[in-house]
Formats: C-alpha cells, sequence, structure tokens
C-alpha cells in the first residue's frame, strides 16, 4: 500500500542547532515533493518543492533534499530559532496528478 | 496581499442537518482543493476542480458530500446529511497550473465543524 511517513513524535532542539526532520515514502513515484509548514489553528504554508531530477533545494535557512533511489526527503533548518517551532508537512504528487498527498507531519520545538 | 478566504471559520450543528463551507480562491488561481483534517487521519483530500470543472472527488463520501465551483470566484462544499464523523477541519486551498504543472498550494484558514 502507499504509505508517506513522518517522525510522529515531536523534535525538540535546541535553539541555533539544525533541525532535521524526515519523510518517507513508499509505492508512490513523485514528480515533486513539497514541504509545508502548519501553526495550530491555521492552514498549511508551502515552504519549499524539490523536483525528482532535484537532489537538493535551499531557500534562507531552509534546505530540502530528495533521495528517490532511498524514496526520502530530508527537510533542515539551520539555526533554528523559537519561532520555527510548528508542525512541519510534506507532501508529493505524482506524475500526471495534480492533488498532494500529505504526511501526517512532526511537530518541532525549539527550545530557547 | 492575495489569500484563500472560508466560511464560516467555526461551525456546530446536530447531527442530520446540511453544512455548507464557502470558499474563495485567490484570484487568477485555476485549481481548486478541498481537504479535510482529524488527528487521525491527518490531511486528507476530498475533491478538486481546474478551471471550474471537477477533475476528482474519489477522497469525497458521494452519498452525503457534494463540492462546487458555481463561479470561478467562489467554490463550495456541502454536507448533507451531517454525522458525528464529519467533524473535523475543513481546508481550501487554491494554486495555478502552469505548462501543465501544479506549484505550490496556498491554503486558506480552514473551517472546523463540529457535528453533535
Amino acid at each position: 500500500s502507499q504509505k508517506i511517513e513522518q517522525n510522529s513524535e515531536a523534535l525538540n532542539i535546541q535553539e541555533g542547532k539544525t533541525a532535521t526532520l524526515t519523510c518517507n515514502y513508499t509505492n508512490y513515484s513523485p514528480a515533486y515533493l513539497q514541504w509545508y509548514r502548519q501553526d495550530p489553528g491555521r492552514g498549511p504554508v508551502f515552504l519549499l518543492l524539490i523536483r525528482e531530477n532535484e537532489k537538493e533545494k535551499r531557500k534562507e535557512r531552509l534546505k530540502v533534499t530528495f533521495d528517490t533511489t532511498l524514496k526520502q526527503s530530508l527537510f533542515h533548518i539551520t539555526a533554528s530559532q523559537p519561532a520555527d517551532s510548528a508542525t512541519y508537512l510534506c507532501a508529493l504528487t505524482e506524475a500526471g496528478r495534480r492533488a498532494l498527498t500529505f504526511g501526517s507531519g512532526t511537530r518541532l520545538q525549539v527550545q530557547p | 496581499d492575495a489569500r484563500v478566504t472560508q466560511t464560516p471559520r467555526h461551525k456546530v450543528t446536530e447531527m442530520g442537518q446540511e453544512v455548507t463551507m464557502r470558499c474563495q480562491p485567490i484570484l487568477g488561481h485555476n485549481t481548486v482543493f478541498w481537504y479535510r483534517q482529524t488527528m487521525m487521519q491527518g490531511l486528507e483530500l476530498l475533491a478538486y476542480f481546474r478551471n471550474r470543472a471537477p477533475l476528482d472527488d474519489s477522497g469525497m463520501p458521494k452519498d452525503r458530500f457534494s463540492a462546487e465551483m458555481p463561479d470561478a470566484t467562489l467554490a463550495t462544499l456541502k454536507i448533507q446529511p451531517s454525522e458525528p464523523r464529519d467533524s473535523a477541519v475543513y481546508f481550501c486551498a487554491s494554486g495555478l497550473v502552469l505548462a501543465g504543472e501544479l506549484y505550490e498550494q496556498y491554503f486558506g484558514p480552514g473551517t472546523r465543524l463540529t457535528v453533535t
């Protein structure tokens, strides 16, 4: 069966450290993968998109990697800040479709 | 700054009642999505439209749910009759398909539905 797995346990890190979140998928052939941030009581907000033929994408303190052999994406936040505390969702789109399938998200807590 | 709007933000209703949720997508976006989010199931796609035509509603219970786009500025999701298991947050999102590719989706604030 198709699955997108994100660590369901919250990730607690100290301010200034790098947070690394994992997204693993099975039985998908994604054309591209996206990462969203969701704060309590709000809708998800787009952060980064990476295509199947890209290995890495960066935006300010954010970095996403995509390994289609391992079927895994890693999401990094460098120099993390308490304001980065939120739930982070990965989502993928298969070729020929336009909709996203979301993982369940990982909650990140950055301690001051 | 352009954003997706949804009404109502909160809805409490009794089982068996009809519920209608509305969404105004970002002007110029040609694709609209409806998602449902619960603690147990996470964020699930219910239906989506492109240029107002339904493309996929396979995630939606057809016997009680219906989704429409009467015009480019309004999408509706209706539940009739509602059941307690429909309690969730319903999100609308819009996006732009260019050259066959959909880029990021912009989500509304959601409608929190409670069916008692």
